[in-house]
């Protein structure tokens, strides 16, 4: 059983059309993260929360916000979405320290 | 080493082959290495966490070594099958924050 689950797994949007991606969890672990990965590079660090701390990288553009309501839920808008956006989004949990769980990440195509 | 580093960033092996892979990471201040293997429409998933200086790890024909004063781990697979094909990524993690950094990953392809 999946147990970090991402929804939905390919989003198209067009450009400037907020979206949401959403990560859900049954691992109970208290760090959440959200990567942008794109073709041929490294995950991209955007944000973390360790439990409700919330942890925004320093070069992740004002358009990406996120939201952990609770331990089980994190959220991934962006506001605006430009072409440079487009990307494989990834939601990864763990416990400080331990390697990472993943989900199977939202493809983002924007018209 | 200030970034995480991997080569080659491809390879194309045929069935049967032995390769190796190679992760660099920064030495100081380390915490743990670990390495995941990510299958096409799949999610990545964690092979190793490596710890020790010297540390060895065995999972079937895959093992990986960690040499933490010099920065770098291999990644080895030994008789290589087509079901290996996907991107081995490795991430380091410092003491402190905790947060893994991550390479671009090897993608390799292994040919009937």
């Amino acid at each position: 059983d999946a147990m970090v689950i991402q929804n939905p797994r390919y989003q198209v949007t067009q450009f400037g059309k907020p979206v949401t991606l959403s990560c859900s969890q049954t691992l109970n672990h208290n760090v959440m993260y959200w990567y942008q990965q794109k073709s041929s590079q490294a995950p991209k660090l955007l944000f973390h929360y360790y439990d409700k701390d919330f942890n925004n990288e320093a070069d992740t553009p004002d358009n990406f916000q996120s939201r952990r309501p609770n331990t089980s839920f994190c959220f991934l808008d962006i506001r605006s979405p430009g072409l440079g956006d487009a990307a494989m989004y990834l939601c990864a949990t763990t416990n400080q320290g331990q390697p990472q769980h993943f989900g199977d990440g939202t493809r983002l195509s924007i018209l | 080493i200030l970034n995480v580093e991997q080569s080659p960033q491809s390879l194309h092996v045929q069935e049967g082959d032995s390769t190796n892979f190679t992760c660099s990471f920064p030495s100081s201040n380390f915490y743990a290495l670990h390495w995941y293997r990510w299958e096409t429409a799949k999610s990545p998933e964690a092979l190793f966490v490596m710890t020790l200086n010297g540390d060895e790890k065995k999972k079937g024909r895959i093992s990986a070594t960690l040499n933490t004063k010099e920065g770098y781990s291999y990644l080895y697979i030994k008789g290589s099958q087509p079901e290996d094909s996907a991107t081995y990524l490795c991430a380091s993690v410092t003491g402190g924050s905790y947060i893994p950094t991550f390479g671009r990953g090897t993608s390799l392809i292994v040919h009937p």
